[in-house]
């Protein structure tokens, strides 16, 4: 099944912005949205926005996620070290009937 | 909220079966669509299969479709993922989850012989 895409990495320096990028189609981030997951090494991914783009409770204010179109964005303001990770973004399609992710997005933070 | 814990994970050999099963505690269980999604090493997350609420629709991805079948037990608050034929490329971290909200901590299925 497609899957939406992401750049494979970013880089940017400490304390600066990062927009990470999820392009999709009218069948998945067009119709309802991509959700944002944030995932360490060795670790579950774990939920940072919503498809509405609303912040889970307990989620940083330096996080925003934002819809234009068929792309969804996510973006980290005042970068600090611990948000060094892999980015992944999630829809339901609905042409498919499946759940597509994105190949996800290394975020480093020089 | 809804917390997930994946169980039934292991080494098994190509051709082999196993039964993945995800418990669930916390917000009503019965009220959410559930899926396993898998991560082999190294690489990205892959959406395997799901199930509606109430169990009457049920979904594949094209790499298990007619290998994996996906099962509920709502009164229980168990969603269960057998898994047969099984190949080399399944291996992977298993993840019970909503893709787009809480996820359980993972199982390790490795097929080797």
């Amino acid at each position: 099944q497609a899957g939406l895409t992401q750049p494979p990495s970013v880089s940017k320096g400490l304390r600066q912005t990062a927009t990470l990028t999820c392009t999709g189609n009218s069948n998945n981030v067009g119709d309802e949205g991509a959700a944002w997951l944030q995932q360490h090494q060795d670790h579950p991914p774990k939920l940072l926005s919503y498809r509405n783009n609303n912040r889970p409770s307990g989620i940083s204010e330096r996080l925003s996620a934002s819809r234009s179109g068929n792309t969804a964005s996510l973006t980290i303001t005042r970068l600090q070290p611990e948000d060094e990770a892999d980015y992944y973004c999630s829809a339901w399609d609905s042409g498919l009937g499946a759940w597509v992710f994105g190949g996800g997005t290394k975020l480093t933070v020089l | 909220e809804v917390h997930l814990l994946e169980s039934g994970g292991g080494l098994v050999q190509p051709g082999g079966s196993l039964r993945l099963s995800c418990a669930a505690s916390g917000s009503t269980f019965s009220n959410y669509g559930i899926s396993w999604v898998r991560q082999a090493p190294g690489k990205g997350l892959e959406w395997v299969s799901g199930i509606t609420d109430s169990g009457g629709k049920t979904y594949y991805g094209d790499s298990v479709k007619g290998r994996f079948t996906i099962s509920r037990d709502n009164s229980k608050n168990t969603v269960f993922l057998q898994m047969n034929r099984l190949r080399a490329d399944d291996t992977a971290v298993y993840y019970c989850a909503d893709p787009a909200d809480f996820w359980g901590q993972g199982t390790l299925v490795t097929v080797s012989s």
